[in-house]
């Protein structure tokens, strides 16, 4: 099955900054990679998302590159602000199988 | 449009007792699937289904059970509950067609205790 590496597990920023996470899978089969942020005690929310037909999707402060030579995608989040401040998954998945989650990775934005 | 909706939203059990946790969605997606989110850690995939009567197994389905008799609901079945079984519950769901699939969406999540 797929197996999806998510880098790095926590991440400081000063506000403003830039913060990139990384996530590597390994079929690929998938082609459908969606990016989640998860705030205290909440549920998971997409923010981003991207097809495996596409190499770069933008949403304001927020993009998704995907390399599927490399079989890696990457969240870049500019202009960083407190209430970016979570928790950030990860996901790979062939349509209609399961999804596959990255670890996670905790963003804290430090005013 | 409610979306996906969980109940209970808080539980405790005993050890041996044995539940279900119900979820329903309204958005006539065909695809649903059961998480258990762990402090620190991820999301575990515990069962999922792509429609009624289909039904899989996920990374940490033992102790668990499922059934989907209608498109809206999927409920999960605690058989004998243990407390290694604490943990948050999130069951979620999405679209999908022939080559083409949608991001899930989360219910607000079950906290289960078991003691």
């Amino acid at each position: 099955g797929e197996n999806v590496e998510q880098h790095p597990s926590t991440l400081s920023v000063q506000e403003g900054d830039s913060a990139v996470i990384k996530c590597t899978y390994s079929d690929s089969a998938s082609n459908y990679f969606p990016w989640y942020k998860q705030e205290l005690g909440k549920r998971p929310q997409l923010i981003i998302d991207i097809r495996s037909n596409v190499g770069e999707k933008k949403d304001q402060r927020i993009a998704v590159t995907l390399n599927k030579t490399a079989k890696h995608f990457s969240l870049h989040i500019t202009e960083t602000q407190p209430e970016d401040s979570a928790v950030y998954f990860c996901a790979a998945t062939l349509t209609g199988n399961q999804f596959y989650f990255g670890t996670g990775t905790s963003l804290t934005v430090i005013p | 449009n409610a979306g996906v909706t969980q109940t209970p939203k808080f539980q405790v059990l005993k050890t041996g007792q044995s539940m279900t946790l119900q979820c329903a969605q309204d958005m006539n997606h065909e695809y649903m699937s059961w998480y258990r989110q762990d402090p620190g850690m991820g999301l575990r995939l515990i069962h999922y289904s792509v429609g009624a009567g289909i039904t899989d197994q996920g990374e940490v389905p033992n102790g668990y059970n499922v059934s989907r008799s209608t498109t809206e609901d999927f409920p999960l079945r605690l058989l004998s509950a243990a407390p290694s079984q604490t943990s948050v519950y999130f069951c979620a769901s999405s679209y999908y067609a022939s080559g083409f699939q949608e991001t899930q969406y989360f219910g607000p999540g079950t906290r289960l205790l078991v003691l």
